[in-house]
């Protein structure tokens, strides 16, 4: 699988919109981008995934590069409960469905 | 989706001893994995769960210090062998869902000290 590059942390103001980054320069065409996130050590949570397509769900937004080497998680309105761990990992799905994990970006939503 | 309980939610156990983790699924599902995460880290994935046959492990894992099994579609455990305080971590399993969603729930976790 593709290894994913994320920043360590971020900082975001509540209201704000939250955009984090993933770089998966390797990624290989049939390899789709997803994102978890985890709160306080709580089980990750699914978020969004997509393939090439630009997604939108109830809880974020997930843009993908043209070349598919990088994608960004927007969380349009950014709260306090919103403060985890986020985590892109891409995964193909023809590899036994395993997930390997990066380290993630911490996510500091501030009032 | 699916709902996934484990038992227990904590444990704090003596070095040497043995600890066994359930996690149970509210569906039928394929594939099972079991993941470790050491304090402060990320998720690494411990092996697939395979019913009917031995679990598949990632690299760095061993059948003998982490024996599962998977003796249906809803249901698997994983056993901490002869632990001591290094296998202090937070143990999760995972289901994979298919269909109009393609991708994993996780189950809350088992905080494990070893003392």
């Amino acid at each position: 699988d593709a290894k994913t590059t994320q920043p360590t942390s971020m900082d975001c103001a509540e209201g704000r919109a939250a955009n984090l980054p993933c770089n998966h320069s390797t990624i290989s065409g049939n390899e789709y981008v997803y994102w978890y996130r985890q709160i306080h050590s709580q089980g990750p949570q699914y978020i969004i995934h997509g393939l090439k397509n630009n997604e939108t769900n109830e809880m974020a937004s997930l843009i993908i590069t043209e070349d598919r080497k990088s994608s960004t998680l927007i969380l349009p309105h950014a709260t306090l409960r919103d403060t985890a761990v986020y985590y892109c990992i891409v995964r193909a799905t023809l590899n036994f469905n395993k997930f390997y994990f990066g380290s993630g970006t911490k996510l500091n939503v501030k009032p | 989706s699916a709902v996934i309980s484990q038992k227990p939610s904590r444990d704090i156990c003596q070095r040497g001893t043995s600890l066994t983790i359930q996690c149970q699924v509210d569906s039928q599902v394929t594939m099972m994995f079991w993941y470790r995460q050491q304090p402060g880290q990320s998720l690494t994935l411990i092996a697939t769960a395979n019913q009917g046959s031995e679990a598949t492990y990632e690299s760095g894992f061993v059948i003998d210090k982490f024996p599962i099994s998977r003796p249906n579609l809803t249901f698997s455990t994983l056993t901490v062998s002869n632990m001591s305080p290094e296998d202090s971590s937070i143990y999760l399993c995972s289901v994979e869902v298919t269909g109009w969603f393609s991708g994993q729930y996780f189950g809350p976790g088992t905080r494990l000290t070893v003392t």
